[in-house]
């Protein structure tokens, strides 16, 4: 088991439906990170929240919306999803985050993700 | 473009035999070089290398970075079953204001008994 936490674990949800997917981290990491992971592929990065404000948005479907409630929690709601978007969602936590003017370098550490099934 | 590169793809040993597992980079202001472990579920950290020629060591497992050729290496040593898995390497790169972790697409090891 990992120190970062996500639920549900797997998923299956219809194109029509709105679900989100939850994580949580207790290290005091500053940064955390949605990623998507296809099979036998390294994974995607989604968005990075820093200090709990959004800070990368790799120019996602706006299908996928990110939240960050406070430091220890990050959301991702989904709506009106494509069966392509089928995949292992993870998510990641690092101490680093955007601290002054650069970010500050620490290793991930990720969740065991949500399996993702949209029919 | 910055990317980086791992090799082999997939590698098959037998138990007890020694692994070397490759990342080569190319990218713009390098920061630091990670090496994960992922078998079904999450990426599991094992080593992040930021200074050239210092090996880093945890068990069987090492790991060092030459910052003048662009590469690290894995090794793994007397490999065991549960070693078996994807090795994912990643290198984070930033300016100030912004952050990357470029991802090579990862080696498969397989490790017969």
């Amino acid at each position: 088991d990992t120190e970062v936490t996500q639920t549900p674990k797997h998923l299956v949800m219809g194109m029509t439906n709105k679900k989100s997917l939850k994580c949580e981290q207790h290290m005091g990491h500053r940064a955390m990170y949605w990623y998507k992971q296809k099979a036998k592929k390294p994974p995607e990065l989604m968005f990075v929240y820093s200090y709990e404000k959004l800070s990368i948005n790799e120019s996602v479907p706006s299908r996928f919306s990110p939240e960050c409630p406070n430091s220890s929690l990050l959301n991702l709601h989904l709506h009106a999803l494509q069966p392509e978007d089928s995949a292992l969602y993870l998510c990641a936590s690092s101490q680093g985050g955007h601290s002054g003017r650069r970010w500050r370098d620490s290793p991930l550490h990720f969740g065991n993700g949500t399996r993702l099934t949209v029919t | 473009e910055d990317k980086v590169v791992q090799s082999p793809l997939s590698l098959v040993v037998h138990e007890g035999d020694t692994v070397t597992l490759n990342c080569s980079y190319e990218v713009t202001n390098f920061r630091s070089l990670l090496w994960y472990k992922q078998e079904k579920k999450a990426p599991t950290f094992l080593f992040m290398l930021t200074s050239s020629g210092i090996e880093k060591k945890s068990g069987r497992l090492s790991s060092i970075l030459d910052k003048k050729e662009l590469f690290s290496i894995l090794n793994i040593t007397a490999t065991q079953t549960g070693d078996s898995a994807v090795y994912l390497c990643a290198v984070g790169c930033s300016s100030d204001s912004n952050y990357q972790l470029i991802w090579g697409a990862g080696t498969k090891l397989i490790i017969k008994p």
